[in-house]
Protein backbone atom coordinates (compact mmCIF):
# COMPACT_ATOMS: atom_id res chain seq x y z
CA UNK A 1 0.00 0.00 0.00
CA UNK A 2 1.36 3.27 -0.94
CA UNK A 3 1.51 5.42 2.30
CA UNK A 4 2.86 8.92 3.68
CA UNK A 5 3.20 8.56 7.45
CA UNK A 6 3.92 12.22 9.11
CA UNK A 7 5.39 12.73 12.43
CA UNK A 8 7.54 15.29 14.64
CA UNK A 9 4.43 17.62 15.17
CA UNK A 10 3.53 19.61 18.98
CA UNK A 11 3.48 22.43 20.66
CA UNK A 12 6.39 24.96 20.51
CA UNK A 13 7.00 28.43 21.76
CA UNK A 14 7.19 31.52 19.44
CA UNK A 15 11.37 31.73 18.12
CA UNK A 16 11.44 28.32 19.07
CA UNK A 17 12.48 25.12 16.20
CA UNK A 18 10.69 21.85 15.59
CA UNK A 19 11.17 18.78 12.84
CA UNK A 20 8.76 17.11 10.81
CA UNK A 21 9.28 13.37 9.32
CA UNK A 22 7.06 11.43 6.79
CA UNK A 23 8.22 7.80 6.30
CA UNK A 24 7.01 6.56 2.74
CA UNK A 25 6.40 3.52 1.47
CA UNK A 26 5.24 1.41 -1.06
CA UNK A 27 6.70 3.11 -3.80
CA UNK A 28 9.80 3.78 -4.92
CA UNK A 29 10.65 7.02 -2.61
CA UNK A 30 13.63 8.21 -4.42
CA UNK A 31 11.67 8.71 -7.75
CA UNK A 32 9.73 11.27 -7.02
CA UNK A 33 9.43 15.53 -6.25
CA UNK A 34 8.15 15.39 -2.41
CA UNK A 35 6.53 18.26 -0.61
CA UNK A 36 4.76 19.85 2.36
CA UNK A 37 1.61 21.38 2.80
CA UNK A 38 0.05 22.91 5.42
CA UNK A 39 -3.26 24.49 6.72
CA UNK A 40 -4.11 26.38 9.48
CA UNK A 41 -6.57 25.80 11.83
CA UNK A 42 -10.14 26.68 9.79
CA UNK A 43 -8.35 27.77 6.71
CA UNK A 44 -7.26 26.54 3.17
CA UNK A 45 -4.17 24.96 1.60
CA UNK A 46 -1.13 26.07 1.31
CA UNK A 47 1.90 24.98 -0.46
CA UNK A 48 4.96 25.38 1.89
CA UNK A 49 8.26 23.50 0.26
CA UNK A 50 9.12 20.96 -2.97
CA UNK A 51 12.27 19.00 -2.90
CA UNK A 52 13.81 17.02 -6.13
CA UNK A 53 14.26 13.68 -6.56
CA UNK A 54 18.30 13.80 -5.47
CA UNK A 55 17.62 16.94 -3.08
CA UNK A 56 19.22 19.02 -5.68
CA UNK A 57 16.66 21.36 -6.40
CA UNK A 58 14.47 22.95 -3.41
CA UNK A 59 11.87 25.26 -2.99
CA UNK A 60 9.97 27.80 -0.90
CA UNK A 61 7.28 29.26 -0.12
CA UNK A 62 8.30 32.94 0.64
CA UNK A 63 6.68 32.98 3.85
CA UNK A 64 9.36 30.56 5.23
CA UNK A 65 12.42 30.95 3.19
CA UNK A 66 15.08 31.04 5.29
CA UNK A 67 13.29 29.59 8.31
CA UNK A 68 12.58 26.49 7.05
CA UNK A 69 14.66 23.58 5.54
CA UNK A 70 13.10 20.90 3.27
CA UNK A 71 15.54 17.29 2.60
CA UNK A 72 15.11 13.77 2.03
CA UNK A 73 17.12 10.71 3.28
CA UNK A 74 16.03 8.40 -0.05
CA UNK A 75 17.81 5.52 1.83
CA UNK A 76 15.26 5.49 4.79
CA UNK A 77 12.77 6.84 2.55
CA UNK A 78 12.01 9.52 4.21
CA UNK A 79 11.58 13.51 4.36
CA UNK A 80 12.38 16.23 6.71
CA UNK A 81 11.39 19.45 7.27
CA UNK A 82 13.21 21.80 9.79
CA UNK A 83 11.08 24.56 11.19
CA UNK A 84 13.08 27.34 12.68
CA UNK A 85 12.01 30.31 14.39
CA UNK A 86 8.96 29.82 14.62
CA UNK A 87 5.94 32.09 14.82
CA UNK A 88 2.41 31.96 15.57
CA UNK A 89 1.40 32.10 12.02
CA UNK A 90 2.87 28.49 12.06
CA UNK A 91 0.83 26.95 13.46
CA UNK A 92 -1.12 24.07 10.90
CA UNK A 93 -1.85 20.98 10.00
CA UNK A 94 1.42 19.67 7.84
CA UNK A 95 0.98 17.60 5.13
CA UNK A 96 3.74 15.05 3.35
CA UNK A 97 2.71 14.51 0.02
CA UNK A 98 3.97 12.83 -3.41
CA UNK A 99 4.49 14.93 -6.46
CA UNK A 100 3.75 13.37 -9.50
CA UNK A 101 3.99 14.05 -13.30
CA UNK A 102 2.48 12.86 -16.85
CA UNK A 103 4.25 14.69 -19.78
CA UNK A 104 2.24 17.49 -21.58
CA UNK A 105 2.19 16.72 -25.18
CA UNK A 106 1.26 17.88 -28.53
CA UNK A 107 1.13 17.08 -32.12
CA UNK A 108 5.13 18.29 -32.30
CA UNK A 109 6.16 16.40 -28.93
CA UNK A 110 6.33 16.89 -25.03
CA UNK A 111 8.04 19.70 -23.89
CA UNK A 112 6.77 20.13 -20.07
CA UNK A 113 5.04 18.51 -17.37
CA UNK A 114 1.48 18.58 -15.61
CA UNK A 115 2.53 18.16 -12.02
CA UNK A 116 -0.29 17.11 -9.19
CA UNK A 117 -0.07 15.72 -5.62
CA UNK A 118 -1.28 12.11 -5.54
CA UNK A 119 -0.45 10.93 -2.29
CA UNK A 120 -0.89 12.96 1.07
CA UNK A 121 -0.16 12.08 4.64
CA UNK A 122 -2.76 12.12 7.22
CA UNK A 123 -0.75 15.05 8.82
CA UNK A 124 0.94 16.00 11.94
CA UNK A 125 -0.10 18.79 13.97
CA UNK A 126 2.27 22.17 14.71
CA UNK A 127 1.12 24.95 17.54
CA UNK A 128 3.51 28.18 18.35
CA UNK A 129 1.94 29.32 21.51
CA UNK A 130 3.40 30.56 24.73
CA UNK B 1 2.66 34.72 -8.09
CA UNK B 2 -0.81 32.87 -9.12
CA UNK B 3 -4.31 34.21 -7.24
CA UNK B 4 -6.73 31.32 -7.76
CA UNK B 5 -10.45 32.52 -6.46
CA UNK B 6 -13.05 29.91 -6.24
CA UNK B 7 -16.78 30.52 -6.18
CA UNK B 8 -18.93 30.08 -4.44
CA UNK B 9 -17.20 29.89 -0.64
CA UNK B 10 -19.97 27.76 0.11
CA UNK B 11 -22.57 25.85 -1.10
CA UNK B 12 -25.69 24.20 -0.05
CA UNK B 13 -27.29 21.41 -1.83
CA UNK B 14 -28.58 17.94 -1.92
CA UNK B 15 -28.17 14.58 -2.38
CA UNK B 16 -28.98 13.63 -6.31
CA UNK B 17 -28.28 17.06 -7.16
CA UNK B 18 -26.03 18.26 -9.95
CA UNK B 19 -23.24 21.15 -8.96
CA UNK B 20 -20.55 23.31 -10.71
CA UNK B 21 -17.67 25.05 -8.49
CA UNK B 22 -15.66 27.50 -10.23
CA UNK B 23 -11.87 28.69 -10.35
CA UNK B 24 -10.73 31.22 -11.82
CA UNK B 25 -6.83 32.43 -12.01
CA UNK B 26 -5.36 35.68 -12.18
CA UNK B 27 -3.46 34.65 -15.28
CA UNK B 28 -3.42 31.89 -17.63
CA UNK B 29 -2.53 28.95 -16.32
CA UNK B 30 -3.20 26.79 -19.51
CA UNK B 31 -4.54 23.60 -18.63
CA UNK B 32 -2.40 23.00 -15.37
CA UNK B 33 -5.05 22.76 -12.61
CA UNK B 34 -5.77 20.09 -10.41
CA UNK B 35 -8.91 19.89 -8.01
CA UNK B 36 -8.59 18.24 -4.31
CA UNK B 37 -11.60 17.03 -2.25
CA UNK B 38 -10.85 17.42 1.62
CA UNK B 39 -13.24 15.59 3.86
CA UNK B 40 -13.38 17.10 7.64
CA UNK B 41 -10.17 15.96 9.48
CA UNK B 42 -9.16 14.19 6.52
CA UNK B 43 -6.25 14.86 4.22
CA UNK B 44 -6.50 16.46 0.75
CA UNK B 45 -7.41 13.99 -1.91
CA UNK B 46 -6.94 14.67 -5.65
CA UNK B 47 -9.56 14.28 -7.87
CA UNK B 48 -9.09 15.79 -11.21
CA UNK B 49 -5.58 17.28 -12.81
CA UNK B 50 -4.43 19.07 -15.93
CA UNK B 51 -8.02 20.08 -15.80
CA UNK B 52 -10.19 17.56 -17.05
CA UNK B 53 -8.22 14.36 -16.07
CA UNK B 54 -9.46 11.82 -13.73
CA UNK B 55 -7.60 10.58 -11.34
CA UNK B 56 -7.92 6.54 -10.89
CA UNK B 57 -10.15 5.69 -8.97
CA UNK B 58 -11.95 8.65 -8.77
CA UNK B 59 -15.86 8.39 -9.74
CA UNK B 60 -16.84 9.46 -13.09
CA UNK B 61 -19.71 11.62 -11.48
CA UNK B 62 -16.84 14.41 -11.26
CA UNK B 63 -15.18 15.58 -14.05
CA UNK B 64 -13.11 19.09 -14.94
CA UNK B 65 -13.36 21.82 -17.64
CA UNK B 66 -11.92 25.02 -18.35
CA UNK B 67 -8.27 26.31 -19.92
CA UNK B 68 -6.26 29.62 -19.63
CA UNK B 69 -8.33 31.71 -16.69
CA UNK B 70 -11.39 29.70 -16.01
CA UNK B 71 -12.22 26.81 -14.97
CA UNK B 72 -14.92 24.37 -13.68
CA UNK B 73 -15.28 21.22 -11.14
CA UNK B 74 -18.69 19.28 -11.74
CA UNK B 75 -20.47 16.75 -9.95
CA UNK B 76 -23.23 14.82 -11.42
CA UNK B 77 -25.86 13.49 -9.01
CA UNK B 78 -24.19 14.04 -5.38
CA UNK B 79 -23.82 11.45 -2.80
CA UNK B 80 -23.37 11.67 0.91
CA UNK B 81 -19.59 11.13 0.47
CA UNK B 82 -19.27 14.30 -1.88
CA UNK B 83 -19.92 16.38 0.96
CA UNK B 84 -16.48 17.54 1.57
CA UNK B 85 -14.63 21.17 0.48
CA UNK B 86 -13.42 21.24 -2.59
CA UNK B 87 -9.85 23.14 -3.51
CA UNK B 88 -8.28 23.97 -6.77
CA UNK B 89 -4.25 24.01 -7.25
CA UNK B 90 -2.50 25.58 -10.35
CA UNK B 91 0.87 23.94 -11.34
CA UNK B 92 1.90 26.62 -14.27
CA UNK B 93 3.84 27.83 -12.10
CA UNK B 94 5.92 28.31 -8.45
CA UNK B 95 4.42 28.82 -5.85
CA UNK B 96 1.64 26.30 -7.22
CA UNK B 97 -0.89 28.24 -5.31
CA UNK B 98 -4.27 27.06 -4.09
CA UNK B 99 -8.03 28.32 -4.46
CA UNK B 100 -9.54 29.73 -0.76
CA UNK B 101 -12.00 26.19 -1.11
CA UNK B 102 -15.29 25.90 -1.84
CA UNK B 103 -17.75 24.10 0.89
CA UNK B 104 -19.95 21.87 0.13
CA UNK B 105 -23.17 21.26 2.41
CA UNK B 106 -25.94 19.33 2.43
Amino acid sequence: EVQLVESGGGLVQPGGSLRLSCAASGFTFSSYWMSWVRQAPGKGLEWVANIKQDGSEKYYVDSVKGRFTISRDNAKNSLFLQMNSLRAEDTAVYYCARRSRIPKCSGDGCYSYYYYMDVWGKGTTVTVSS
Amino acid sequence: DIQMTQSPSSLSASVGDRVTITCRASQSVSNFLNWYQQRPGKAPKLLIYAASSLQSGVPSRFSGSGSGTDFTLSISSLQPEDFATYYCQQSYSGPYTFGQGTKLEI
